[in-house]
């Protein structure tokens, strides 16, 4: 089945503890996205990657890093968390660029 | 640059009403657009596309057209259930962007029976 998967699911953890939420697909995708999602914001993306080793900052990419060593993976890490960072996040990848994305399930953090 | 706006929500409408949910967008170069559905505790799922002006996309009795003239595409069905209760996003792709996908806000409906 093809799928994009998240994880974790859910994670409350505390200011400046460094986490890595991972993030894998398995249709042999070129593009994958990073997004968070707010109350009134609707998604904005944080990153982005058109492949292995080429990624580039979205709209939000401020606290954030990311990394794409395989074309399956492309985790997202937070270095040093802060609370205004609690949001639901998405994964997202897609065969081609002006192509649907296909979206994980989401991963809500919590940063106290 | 690329946008999309779309109609604030929350829309709440009874079963088997009219829906519209109004987008519109800017871009600079020839997008496609998307209608992206999110029901509660899920991700986004792709509800209909459309890559070049005229075109209609349509699923599940939900259906928007690619108006070039008046840079829009509302979503529209006949008929609304209640299991169509979800948010909606519309969205944006531009070739000349790669990998990057523009949305709105989302706009929350409601069906009640």
């Amino acid at each position: 089945e093809a799928q994009v998967t998240q994880n974790p699911r859910y994670l409350i953890t505390v200011t400046g503890k460094k986490l890595t939420v991972t993030c894998s697909q398995n249709m042999n995708h070129e593009y994958m996205s990073w997004y968070r999602q707010d109350p009134g914001l609707g998604l904005r993306q944080i990153y982005y990657s058109m492949n292995v080793e080429v990624t580039d900052k979205g709209d939000v990419p401020e606290g954030y890093k990311v990394s794409r060593k395989e074309k399956r993976n492309f985790p997202l890490i937070l270095e040093s968390p802060s609370p205004n960072q609690t949001s639901l996040y998405f994964c997202a990848s897609m065969r081609g660029s002006n192509q649907p994305q296909h979206f994980g399930d989401g991963t809500r953090l919590s940063i106290l | 640059g690329n946008s999309v706006t779309q109609m604030e929500g929350p829309v709440t409408l009874s079963e088997e009403a009219f829906l519209t949910i109004n987008c519109t967008y800017t871009a600079t170069g020839y997008p496609s657009l998307f209608w992206y559905v999110q029901y509660p505790g899920e991700g986004l799922q792709l509800l209909l596309k459309a890559t070049k002006a005229d075109d209609k996309g349509s699923n599940k009795g939900f259906e928007a057209t690619y108006r070039k003239e008046t840079t829009s595409f509302h979503l529209e069905k006949g008929s609304v259930q209640v299991s169509d209760s979800a948010v909606y996003f519309c969205a944006l792709g531009d070739a000349s962007t790669l990998g990057r996908l523009y949305f709105g806000r989302g706009t929350q409906l409601t069906v009640w029976p």
